[in-house]
Formats: structure tokens, C-alpha cells, sequence
């Protein structure tokens, strides 16, 4: 079975702090995804990775970066958090153009 | 962008079958239908998907219509657990990128 495991279920942190989201996955996957999700939007696309070092922007960039380092790990980054970006943050992972297999989640909250 | 049309909520009792419907009247040559569902704070698990022909594997059956216009996905004995939100997603088969999550079905399974 695919794995995507996100470091933390549940996040708190405070405005202006850096805030760091890991995923890591098991399966060799060539492509990672970051995706937000707020009530009533869906899931947004905030960056995703075909490959190590290799990063685009989805349709929600602005506030965030991220890091490709190795194939299994995929950070986001919150610069300075801020409370609008207080969400539920989800992981993915694919090979080629196929299925997406999501974390769990982390939900963050920003004070 | 989401491509598709479904419900807002269903509901199907225990040991039923569940059928969840959805329009993708727009839908082109290429594009796949994926079904998706997610189960309260957890992140969306992958269920079937397939391109003209109906599908089956252990989760659920998926049928699509002759002219690809709109499918409904099967769970055939619902149980308790598959009490979730189920999202139906068109999309190319040529792309890696992002999978567009509309507001899906809300499934209630009852005792």
C-alpha cells in the first residue's frame, strides 16, 4: 500500500512565525502536491514537483514555498504565517499521470 | 474548474447499495472519470476510475454511460464507515497535474 505520511495531524502556531509542513512518501513517486482545503472552496493547488529540486506554482502560490531536497520529501513552507492561512493542508502523491494518494492532513491553525 | 455535477447529499441504508451519481456533460475524448471520497478530518482516498468502460475492484463498481456524459458509483453492501464525501473528477490523461475537488456528495449511511 502507498504511504503519504504528514509530520503532524494538528499544528498551532503563531501570526509571523515560520512554519514548516512535511510529507514524505514510500512508494518512489516522481510527482508531489500541495493542496489546501477551506470550506466551500475544494481543494486548492498551492505547489507541486515532478522532480527532486524541481518546483511549479498551482493556483494558490502567494505566502508559501516549498522544498524538494530528496524524491521521498516534500516541505511546505509558510514564510510568515498569517491567519488567513489557517486551513487543512493535504499532501499527495503520484507516478506519472495517474493516481493521487493523499496524507491525512494537517490542520493547521494560525493565531 | 470542476467538470462535473453531483448531489448535495444522500442519504442509503446499512447493507443497501449506494448509488451516487454524477453529470460530466462537457467531458472530452481524453479525459478519465475519477471517484474519490473523504471521510471526516482524514484526507481523500482514491476509489475507481476509468474512461469509457465500466469498472469494478473491491471498493466499488464504476458505470459510465454510452455517450460518457455521466456515471454513478456503486457501493454495493454499505457499511457505516463508508459514511464520507464522495467527489466524482474528470481529467486528461495527459496531465500530472492537480485533481479539481468540487463540493461532492455528502454520503450518509443509516443504521
Amino acid at each position: 500500500d502507498v504511504k503519504v505520511t504528514q509530520s503532524s495531524r494538528y499544528l498551532v502556531k503563531r501570526t509571523g512565525e515560520k512554519v514548516f509542513l512535511e510529507c514524505v512518501q514510500d512508494m518512489d513517486h516522481e510527482n508531489m502536491f500541495w493542496y489546501r482545503q477551506d470550506p466551500g472552496l475544494g481543494l486548492r493547488l498551492i505547489y507541486f514537483s515532478y522532480d527532486v529540486k524541481m518546483k511549479e506554482k498551482g493556483d494558490i502560490p502567494e505566502g508559501y514555498s516549498v522544498s524538494r531536497e530528496k524524491k521521498e520529501r516534500f516541505s511546505l513552507i509558510l514564510e510568515s504565517a498569517s491567519t488567513n492561512q489557517t486551513s487543512m493542508y493535504l499532501c499527495a502523491s503520484s507516478s506519472g499521470v495517474n493516481i493521487q494518494y493523499f496524507g491525512a492532513g494537517t490542520r493547521l491553525s494560525v493565531l | 474548474d470542476a467538470k462535473t455535477t453531483q448531489p448535495p447529499s444522500m442519504d442509503c441504508a446499512e447493507g443497501r447499495a449506494a448509488n451516487l451519481p454524477c453529470n460530466h456533460s462537457t467531458i472530452s475524448g481524453n479525459e478519465y472519470v475519477y471517484w474519490y471520497r473523504q471521510i471526516h478530518s482524514q484526507g481523500p482516498q482514491y476509489i475507481i476510475h476509468g474512461l469509457k468502460n465500466n469498472e469494478t475492484n473491491e471498493m466499488a463498481s464504476l458505470i459510465i454511460t454510452e455517450d460518457r456524459k455521466s456515471s454513478t458509483l456503486i457501493l454495493p453492501h454499505a457499511t457505516l464507515r463508508d459514511t464520507a464525501v464522495y467527489y466524482c473528477i474528470v481529467r486528461p490523461s495527459n496531465t500530472g497535474n492537480q485533481f479539481y475537488f468540487g463540493t461532492g456528495t455528502s454520503l450518509t449511511v443509516i443504521p
